[in-house]
């Protein structure tokens, strides 16, 4: 089975904090992606990645940015939090011949 | 870019109904239709998928349908149980990077 795992579930910080996601994956996938999900706006992919230290933006990169030193790790980074990007954060790999698999989640809160 | 609806946005049944949701997507050269259920507490897990040389797949008591000329494709779901209460999103695939956009997303809820 495909393992995606995100390093918490929960998490709260302030406002102008540096945030970091992370998110592993043991299944020697290249592509991994970041979501955020919001009530009625559905997953919009913040950015993604195809190899080590490749990256591509997404459809709402700003306010965000990537690191993938190694193959199964992805992770977010939040340079200056701010109380709009509190939302569901969803990590997510894809195989070459099949669909996507996500992790459980992360839930930021921004105060 | 691609754009895709979902509706309705919630639907409430009771046991042994049948659900249907439905996505309508504008890139025609969009070729992968994928269904993810996401239960609460959890990431969205696929449940069904489809390919746009198929116009229908069915799996136990859930099926896709895709109807490539009017660009939609539905979901339906049979003898509903209170299990299959969820959030369910559909999303689209056109070839390449294997990039999926996303609907918005469809609470169902099963009453017993």
């Amino acid at each position: 089975d495909v393992k995606v795992t995100q390093s918490s579930r929960y998490l709260v910080k302030r406002t102008g904090e540096k945030v970091f996601l992370e998110c592993v994956q043991d299944m020697d996938h290249e592509n991994m992606f970041w979501y955020r999900q919001d009530p009625g706006l559905g997953l919009r992919l913040i950015y993604f990645s195809y190899d080590v230290k490749m990256k591509e933006k997404g459809d709402i990169p700003e306010g965000y940015s990537v690191s993938r030193e190694k193959k199964e790790r992805f992770s977010l980074i939040l340079e200056s939090a701010s109380t709009n990007q509190t939302s569901m954060y969803l990590c997510a790999t894809h195989p070459p011949t099949d669909t996507q698999y996500f992790g459980p989640g992360t839930r930021l809160t921004v105060l | 870019g691609e754009n895709v609806e979902q509706h309705p946005s919630t639907l409430s049944v009771q046991e042994g109904d049948s659900a249907v949701i439905k996505c309508t997507y504008s890139d025609s050269a969009s070729n992968y239709f994928p269904w993810y259920k996401q239960e609460l507490g959890k990431g969205p897990q696929l449940i069904i998928d489809i390919r746009s040389n198929v116009g229908e797949k069915k799996d136990q008591r859930i099926a896709v349908t895709l109807n490539k000329t009017a660009k939609h494709f539905s979901l339906h779901i049979t003898e509903t149980q209170p299990e299959d209460s969820a959030v369910y999103f559909c999303a689209v695939q056109k070839g390449g990077f294997q990039k999926l956009v996303f609907g918005t997303g469809t609470r169902l809820l099963v009453s017993p």
